[in-house]
């Protein structure tokens, strides 16, 4: 059964550093893309970037370009989001999801996805 | 980027009614275009992709159409639990984009 697993709630304060993660079982994950997607309280998705465990190819939105680093452990079938340095408007809902490779085009879409872990930020 | 309008944003409808929502791309995206379905609380869950495939294990209620610019996704005969909020996804350029959302309330 292929499941992807988030690291759980986090509350931090504005400034601090976190990473946060997705870990995937029941597949190969170093053949499929991991995508993130925030959604702020009380609003829609927006996609933030997507990574390749098998090579860490990353594309990222260039709404979140600078703002997250995402990076990938294949080795423990691990993903990851991280910031260096958190703002009180990073508080949100964040999904991890799976997306199926294809050659010479981008991926496909989110076929499973994480249960979400919600990031709040407040002094 | 794509940019990716949904209309209505909030549909009110009964148990048993068909309903159609639009998704519409502000450039040609062939048919790289996903559906999915939100409940209060949950993940997304993909519902359609390529425009107008069921991904497994959803019900056949839900069918997709449409291509280039254009998009459809309806509901044949609404059930309780189908009342959420769904959005449409392109996924033929970086960076992959998300419509804002149609509710779909109970009347």
């Amino acid at each position: 059964e292929v499941q992807l697993v988030q690291s759980g709630a986090e509350v931090k304060k504005p400034g601090e550093s976190l990473k946060i993660s997705c870990k995937g079982s029941g597949y190969s994950f170093s053949t499929y893309w991991i995508g993130w997607v925030r959604q702020m309280p009380g609003k829609g998705l927006e996609w933030m970037g997507i990574i390749y465990p098998g090579d860490s190819d990353t594309r990222y939105s260039p709404s979140f370009q600078g703002q997250v680093t995402m990076s990938a452990d294949k080795s423990i079938n691990t993903a990851y989001l991280q910031w260096s340095s958190l703002k009180a408007s990073d508080t949100a809902m964040y999904y991890c999801a799976r997306h199926k490779q294809y050659l010479g085009r981008p991926p496909g879409h989110g076929d499973y996805w994480g249960q979400g872990t919600l990031v709040t930020v407040s002094s | 980027d794509i940019q990716l309008t949904q209309s209505p944003s909030f549909l009110s409808a009964s148990v048993g009614d068909r309903v159609t929502i639009t998704c519409r791309a502000s450039q040609g995206i062939s048919t790289f275009l996903a559906w999915y379905q939100q409940k209060p609380g949950k993940a997304p869950k993909p519902l359609i992709y390529a425009a107008s495939t069921l991904q497994s294990g959803v019900p056949s209620k839900f069918s997709g159409g449409g291509s280039g610019t254009e998009f459809t996704l309806t509901i044949s005969s609404l059930q309780p639990e189908d009342f959420a909020t769904y959005y449409c996804q392109q996924v033929n350029n970086y960076p992959f984009t998300f419509g804002p959302g149609t509710k779909v309330d109970i009347k």
